[in-house]
């Protein structure tokens, strides 16, 4: 079956803790992202790839890291999380290297950091 | 920043009649426009994408873009209760962003 999948898909911690969460595709993805959503904020781009080894940041990316060495895989790194990144965190992907095709998202991973 | 715009509701319609959500935004360049529905506790998933001005039809949905007034919108005829959920807008920037609105609750009355 084609999908994203992320792990840990819930995930509570605490302050200062390095985490990270994963995200994997089996579609052949050139392209892939992470958002955040908050109520009130909506969906908000953190870090997107447009293929292995190529980056960019989105509009949220303080206190993330991202890397693609494989194209398959796409981990969001939190080396110190805080309170406020407390939310529910979704993986997506597509196609081509751009974000002009259809995204596909994983099923989301919700992160309270206290 | 790249601005995406949309009413964040609740709209509320009976069943059966025609459901217009709409959603501007502020990037001029952007080419392409996506409309995601997300069900509570679910990720978003696609239901139109759009990328030419005018409209586009998928059985009840039909997508509209206007780039000159730099507005899209999205129409659900034949509402039915299992379409309750927010819809997304979301539009590309520079090729590689993509940024969303706020979403629009929408509520489909038996």
């Amino acid at each position: 079956e084609a999908q994203v999948t992320q792990n840990p898909r819930y995930l509570i911690t605490v302050t200062g803790k390095k985490l990270t969460v994963t995200c994997s595709q089996n579609m052949n993805h050139e392209y892939m992202s992470w958002y955040r959503q908050d109520p009130g904020l909506g969906l908000r781009q953190i870090y997107y790839s447009m293929n292995v080894e190529v980056t960019d940041k989105g509009d949220v990316p303080e206190g993330y890291k991202v890397s693609r060495k494989e194209k398959r895989n796409f981990p969001l790194i939190l080396e110190s999380p805080s309170p406020n990144q407390t939310s529910l965190y979704f993986c997506a992907s597509s196609p081509g290297q751009t974000s002009t095709d259809t995204q596909y998202f994983g099923p989301g991973t919700r992160l309270t950091v206290l | 920043q790249k601005e995406v715009e949309q009413n964040s509701g609740p709209l509320s319609v009976p069943e059966g009649a025609i459901a217009s959500l709409n959603c501007t935004y502020s990037d001029r360049g952007s080419q392409s426009f996506f409309w995601y529905r997300q069900y509570s506790g679910k990720s978003p998933e696609l239901i139109m994408s759009i990328y030419s001005n005018g409209d586009k039809e998928d059985g009840r949905f039909t997508a509209q873009l206007n780039k000159a007034s730099q507005y899209v919108s999205l129409l659900i005829r034949d509402s039915q209760p299992s379409d309750s959920a927010t819809y997304l807008c979301a539009v590309n920037s520079n090729g590689y962003a993509l940024n969303f609105g706020k979403g629009t609750s929408l509520l489909v009355t038996p």
